[in-house]
């Protein structure tokens, strides 16, 4: 089975420019998550989506961050325009809905910085 | 906010002793999950623990689940260089949180050969 696919896998931009990042989930896991990770830390959850919808983007910075997952498959995060405290590591996740558990499956990570 | 909080924050051992690394919260999770992350990789679940009390084994990692579902821990037996990397544990909701994970801040932990 293939993993959470994630493009590209570093980024390097000036900031004031604007960059984008690309999730593929497991094939049927309905639920994408997209968390922003500062070294040395926990990943912090900017966006949940079930299928195509949004449950939660309470810590998404919305005034420089976006995403959509318009075909409740693929998704794309995008950052415009970035500020030097975005640069972190950028992991996609998905999950099959089901139970109590909510396993979540992640991605490599896009790894920003931001100069 | 349901936070959880982890120790010790870094740890550096010896090849073959044994460690423990807590994860603590003052709320209730409905299951909880840890993962181990290497450099440039994204975190992979090592496994999730739901029944309070719960103990499970994975070769020689021990994980325990506290009888409030508030805490749990991770020990590892005799470790190995190939231990090395971060421990994060990550609690998931109810309720309107249902599904979502919180994450503790990691635990960085260096095993010398």
């Amino acid at each position: 089975e293939a993993g959470v696919a994630q493009s590209p896998r570093y980024k390097i931009i000036e900031k004031r420019q604007s960059v984008a990042f690309w999730c593929n989930p497991i094939s049927g896991h309905a639920t994408l998550y997209w968390y922003q990770q500062i070294l040395g830390q926990g990943p912090k959850l900017l966006i949940q989506f079930q299928n195509n919808g949004v449950v939660d983007d309470s810590q998404l910075p919305k005034d420089r961050f976006s995403a959509e997952r318009l075909k409740g498959v693929d998704s794309t995060l995008k950052i415009q325009p970035a500020k030097l405290e975005d640069s972190a590591v950028y992991l996609c996740a998905s999950s099959f809905t089901s139970g109590v558990t909510y396993e979540q499956y992640f991605g490599p990570g896009t790894r920003l910085t931001v100069t | 906010t349901q936070l959880l909080e982890q120790s010790p924050q870094f740890l550096s051992i010896q090849e073959g002793e044994n460690l423990t690394v807590y994860c603590n919260s003052s709320s209730v999770f409905s299951s909880l999950q840890w993962y181990r992350q290497e450099p440039g990789e994204g975190p992979v679940l090592l496994v999730t623990v739901v029944t309070g009390g719960e103990v499970k084994k994975l070769k020689r990692l021990t994980f325990q689940f506290g009888d409030a579902r508030k805490d749990s821990s991770l020990h590892i037996t005799a470790a190995q260089p190939g231990d090395t990397g971060l421990y994060l544990c990550a609690g998931s909701g109810s309720g309107t949180s249902y599904g979502k994970l919180t994450f503790g801040q990691g635990t960085i932990l260096t095993v010398h050969p």
